[in-house]
């Protein structure tokens, strides 16, 4: 299955500013997601990238505040805007695999944000 | 829209010993899939076991195996044998067949603690 390299590992902040995570697959996927976890809690899907059009959002997150960029096949970024000491927690993107009934998801390791 | 119930915050097991957890869902589809994954505190995610809601047969890997109920929309996983590796939050997690986005909807998770 395929491998992500997810960047940086984890990052502390000052509010106002942002970071941009970077997700890069080893192998071409169709879809990749990003997702928000608060420590010991579930994951929470921010928005589902295709590669070549515009990411598309959950409810309760915007494009303003989380710009998503999808080049190709095997890399995507996610962007942490203007951020206040809420936007504190751990980003994960995942990648869906070609293969019909074959598929696999994979996840990177996360990147754990700290606000100050 | 799908929900995913994981009702057991926490369970505790003894070396060697079986453990249970219980996953419900809420769908009105007939095709779908369900999967369990393991997120040790190294926060990857890791693919434990899957099933294909069209298969009656219950899926199996190695010492975890899963009993897959369609009627009562329950999907349990069993850890037999259990190890100090084992130590984890489990998730259990839906996907539509008929999502060509391929979105997971996660449960709230079930932290297994391992004794010895």
């Amino acid at each position: 299955s395929a491998v992500i390299s997810q960047k940086p590992s984890r990052d502390i902040c000052q509010r106002g500013t942002s970071l941009t995570i970077q997700c890069q697959v080893d192998s071409q996927v169709t879809m990749m997601f990003w997702y928000r976890q608060q420590p010991g809690q579930s994951l929470t899907l921010i928005a589902t990238a295709n590669q070549g059009s515009e990411a598309t959002y959950e409810s309760g997150f915007v494009i303003d505040k989380f710009p998503i960029s999808r080049p190709n096949l095997t890399f995507s970024t996610l962007t942490v805007s203007n951020m206040s000491p809420e936007d504190s927690s751990i980003y994960l993107c995942s990648a869906l695999g070609f293969g019909g009934t074959n598929y696999g998801y994979t996840f990177g390791s996360g990147t754990r944000l700290t606000v100050v | 829209a799908q929900t995913v119930t994981q009702s057991q915050p926490e369970m505790s097991v003894q070396e060697a010993e079986t453990v249970t957890l219980s996953c419900t869902y809420d769908t009105s589809e007939s095709d779908y899939y369900l999967f369990w994954y393991k997120q040790p505190p190294s926060r990857q995610m890791i693919l434990v076991i899957r099933q294909e809601a069209y298969k009656q047969q219950n899926a199996t890997e190695n010492r975890f195996s899963v009993n897959f109920q369609k009627a009562a929309k329950s999907f349990s996983l069993k850890i037999s044998d259990s190890q100090l590796g084992d130590a984890a939050m489990y998730f259990c997690a839906y996907r539509s067949a008929t999502d060509s986005w391929g979105k997971l909807q996660f449960g709230a998770g079930t932290q297994v603690v391992v004794t010895p």
